[in-house]
């Protein structure tokens, strides 16, 4: 069974770096395309990528975001850790983890819970 | 601004079937396979459709998907109360180099 959860601070000041991790467990990073993904949704609003990780340690980024965004995996914890500079209050959303694999035809299948992330002074 | 256009609301009796737009342009539908995510109040999406009509296991066959074109479209037939959620359409788009998602589709269940 696959599960990924997410954690990190719930409350961030503006112009702070946010570190949020994903703990993931039922699958091997080592997979042949298999990736974790990062999606995020403002409240009330729709998703938005942030980006994904393979295995073999290729990283895709949203364009939009790519300048503030770096994501690494140390497949030792299995985790995935996202790293957000210079946040705004516009990046207040929920942040989610998502699994990857070719099963589901490389669809975002396994979703962590989400973890509230509050941008404020 | 989405760039993957869905209706914001949709509406049903029990048992009706209804059905969702999702409509978008050659970079993204016309070219690449389109999924489908459900996500209940409260709660993380859950993958509905993949590649544009096939369901994962466990996904009820009342949940159908098709694509034509730069559209594509989900059906849910015989309505439940369970299925009230907000449904969003995905799909990765060539020329922004991005996975894009639609503005979301609130189903109301009557």
């Amino acid at each position: 069974q696959i599960t990924l959860k997410e954690s990190g601070p719930t409350l961030v000041k503006p112009t702070q770096t946010l570190t949020l991790t994903c703990t993931f467990s039922g699958f091997s990073f080592s997979t042949s395309g298999v990736a974790v993904g990062w999606i995020r949704q403002p409240p009330g609003k729709a998703l938005e990528w942030l980006g994904l990780i393979y295995g073999d340690g290729d990283k895709r980024y949203s364009p939009s975001l790519k300048s503030r965004l770096t994501i690494t995996k140390d497949t030792s914890k299995d985790q995935v850790v996202l790293t957000m500079a210079n946040m705004d209050p516009v990046d207040t959303a929920t942040y989610y983890c998502a699994h990857r694999g070719v099963i589901n035809g490389d669809a975002f299948d396994i979703w962590g819970q989400g973890t509230m992330v509050t941008v404020s002074s | 601004q989405s760039v993957l256009t869905q209706p914001p609301s949709a509406s049903g009796t029990p048992g009706q079937r209804v059905t969702i737009s999702c409509s978008g342009s050659t970079s993204n539908i016309g070219t690449n396979n389109v999924y489908w995510y459900q996500q209940l109040p409260g709660t993380a999406p859950k993958l509905l459709i993949y590649r544009n009509n096939q369901r994962p296991s466990g996904v009820p066959d009342r949940f159908s998907g098709s694509k034509s074109g730069t559209s594509a479209s989900l059906a849910i037939s015989g309505l439940r109360s369970e299925d009230e959620a907000d449904y969003y359409c995905s799909a990765w788009d060539d020329s922004l180099s991005d996975w894009v998602f639609g503005g979301g589709t609130k189903l109301t269940v009557l």
